[in-house]
This record gives structure tokens, C-alpha cells and sequence, in this order.
């Protein structure tokens, strides 16, 4: 199986920052990585596809960014409803596996 | 508007069984793979299985394999899960997923766009 590693697991930042989330594949997953946000009591939201594509809807703040094995999820200004809890999922082959997440707080 | 409504989830004592049904509505459902993906209280997402648009592939977690089959009835347009000899670690919200790949341009997509609002599943005596 793949294993995802994300760094941090978790992180305080403010409205305004740049904040950046890693993720690491255990073997190459060429583009196949895709991160997901999730608020308490609800279902994950689809940010980026294929590593860097941006869902529609979703706010230009945020892009993703990387290929093989390291990945990326940047969120270019924090807003108040950005602080959630982060998931990078990597759908190269079965089973596909979710990093452990990454809870973005308030400072 | 693309919809998936899960249902079925409840409490059941180890060793029991349960079948999940995902209604979904909103798009061609005969098109599409389609997941189920859990969330433990308290944890991260693990997913579970997935199904090709006709029913013939069929894959799962290691950890569920033997004990839960996942199916469809494109005339239903519905996904069922069946989980059975049930383990305290299943206690889980289940989500029924709709799976999306291609290719644009030289890149080849695969991800999971639409969630529903989860079903709980509660494995306690």
C-alpha cells in the first residue's frame, strides 16, 4: 500500500498568512494526488485534482503543486473559513490512501 | 444539482450486519465509478471500496475484504454496501462517493468530486 505523509499535522497561522501543506507519497504516484478540506460534521470539499487543477468553486487562493512523490497545497491569504482540517489523497492505485490531515487553527 | 443520500447506518452489536444504500440523483449514475470512504470518530478518512460503472471491478481495503461487498443497481441508481461480521473498529461515518477519471490534455485525473452527508455506523454491545 502507499502511504501518505503529511506535514504538518497541525499549524496556527493567522488571516492573512501563506501557509503551506506537505505531502509525502511513499512511492512515485506521478500526478495522481488530490486534497480535500473538511469542516467538524461535514463531509470532505474537493480542493485541487491531479495535483495542481482547481476544482470549480474553489477559491484562487488556494493551489496545489508537485508530481512524483512531493506535493504541495498553498494557500496563498488565509480567510476565516479556510481554518478546517486538510486531507492529501493519492488515487494512483488501490487502496487509495488519505494523509493523516492537517488541522489549520487561529493563532 | 448532483446528490448521493446514504442510509442504513445504525447500531449493531460485533459479529452483526448491515447494509448501507446511497441514493443518487442529479447525474448519470450508469457513468460513473463510485466509492465508499469512512471516517472513525475522532480520526482521519480511510477509503473503502469502489465499483466500476457496470458492476464488474470491484475493490476494497485489506482491511474489510471477506467482510463487506460493495454493489450497484444502475436502474436504481443506487450503491449499496454490505457489511457483515462487524468489529468495534468499523464505528465509522460511511460516505458514498462519486468517482471522476480522465485525461485533459497529458494529465490523467482520478478523484472523488461529489460526498455525501455520511451514514453512522455504531459496532458496540
Amino acid at each position: 500500500d502507499i502511504q501518505m505523509t503529511q506535514s504538518p499535522s497541525s499549524l496556527s497561522a493567522s488571516v492573512g498568512d501563506r501557509v503551506t501543506i506537505t505531502c509525502r507519497a511513499s512511492q512515485s504516484i506521478s500526478s495522481y494526488l488530490n486534497w480535500f478540506q473538511q469542516k467538524p460534521g461535514k463531509a470532505p470539499k474537493l480542493l485541487i485534482y491531479a495535483a495542481y487543477s482547481l476544482q470549480s468553486g474553489v477559491p484562487s487562493r488556494f493551489s496545489g503543486s508537485g508530481s512524483g512523490t512531493d506535493f504541495t497545497l498553498t494557500i496563498s491569504s488565509l480567510q476565516p473559513e479556510d481554518f478546517a482540517t486538510y486531507y492529501c489523497h493519492q488515487t494512483y492505485s488501490t487502496p487509495y490512501t488519505f494523509g493523516q490531515g492537517t488541522k489549520l487553527e487561529i493563532k | 444539482d448532483v446528490q448521493l443520500v446514504e442510509s442504513g447506518g445504525g447500531l449493531v452489536q460485533p459479529g452483526g450486519s448491515l447494509r448501507l444504500s446511497c441514493a443518487a440523483s442529479g447525474l448519470i449514475f450508469r457513468s460513473y465509478w463510485m466509492s465508499w470512504v469512512r471516517q472513525a470518530p475522532g480520526k482521519g478518512l480511510e477509503w473503502v471500496a469502489n465499483i466500476k460503472q457496470d458492476g464488474s471491478e470491484k475493490y476494497y481495503v485489506d482491511s474489510v475484504k471477506g467482510r463487506f461487498t460493495i454493489s450497484r443497481d444502475n436502474a436504481k441508481n443506487s450503491l449499496y454496501l454490505q457489511l457483515n461480521a462487524l468489529r468495534a473498529e468499523d464505528t465509522a461515518v460511511y460516505y458514498c462517493v462519486r468517482d471522476l477519471a480522465g485525461v485533459s490534455g497529458s494529465t490523467y485525473y482520478y478523484y472523488m468530486d461529489v460526498w455525501g452527508k455520511g451514514t453512522t455506523v455504531t459496532v458496540s454491545s
